[in-house]
């Protein structure tokens, strides 16, 4: 168990719609990052947050946007879902540095 | 901008052999992290390697940068059940705040 938890496990939705995907991170850790992980295009880094701020952007949708609370919980938000959303939305945390990143069990997302 | 290649994308491997997997980089590597996930599963870090030369070990699996810090090696002794997974290579990306990441490597053990 890495101590970083995500919800939820499975997400099945419609083209079109929108879902939000929480994730808590390990207690202490300030940063947070998305990633998403498909079949064909492997771990893609899509955003990172710091203590509430965005600190970096990857290969991030639009139609996605997400924010880290004060509590250091983050959710990522996709909006007008395509079935090539469909994917595992993995969170992970770390203290500051972008080493040794501790990964939460992912959401899988399927969109029909 | 800096890419990381593994080799191979897909190894099966009998148990009990040996096995390297390799990953390349374009650029000069700062800090190099052996991952690996098990299927539709979260990434458990394995290793972390930051010096030209270095060497960690973990149980069965050695991990090394080399002296030019371009290629990292992961090697497994006396392959198990338990270690087949994906491994993927991470490493510190122009920006301090994420890493690149190789495609990985699937490993199959075969009984």
């Amino acid at each position: 168990d890495s101590g970083v938890t995500q919800t939820p496990k499975h997400l099945i939705t419609a083209t079109g719609q929108r879902v939000t995907l929480r994730c808590s991170p390990r207690s202490g850790d300030l940063s947070v990052y998305w990633y998403q992980q498909s079949l064909d295009q492997g771990l893609q880094f899509l955003i990172q947050y710091y203590n509430g701020e965005e600190r970096a952007k990857g290969n991030i949708l639009e139609r996605f946007s997400a924010q880290q609370f004060p509590d250091l919980h983050s959710e990522l938000n996709l909006s007008s879902l395509e079935l090539g959303d469909s994917a595992l939305y993995f969170c992970a945390s770390s203290v500051v540095r972008a080493s040794e990143q501790f990964f939460g069990p992912g959401t899988r997302l399927t969109v029909l | 901008s800096q890419e990381l290649e593994q080799s191979p994308q897909s190894l099966i491997v009998q148990e009990g052999k040996n096995l390297t997997i390799n990953c390349t980089s374009s650029k000069t590597l700062y800090g190099l992290y052996w991952y690996k996930q098990k299927y539709g599963e979260g990434l458990i870090f394995l290793m972390m390697l930051q010096k030209g030369g270095e060497e960690k070990s973990h149980e069965k699996i050695t991990a090394k940068l080399d002296e030019k810090k371009q290629q990292s090696s992961l090697h497994i002794t006396a392959s198990q059940p338990s270690h087949a997974g994906i491994y993927l290579c991470g490493a510190d990306g122009d920006s301090n705040y994420q890493l690149i990441w190789g495609a990985g490597t699937k490993l199959i053990i075969k009984p």
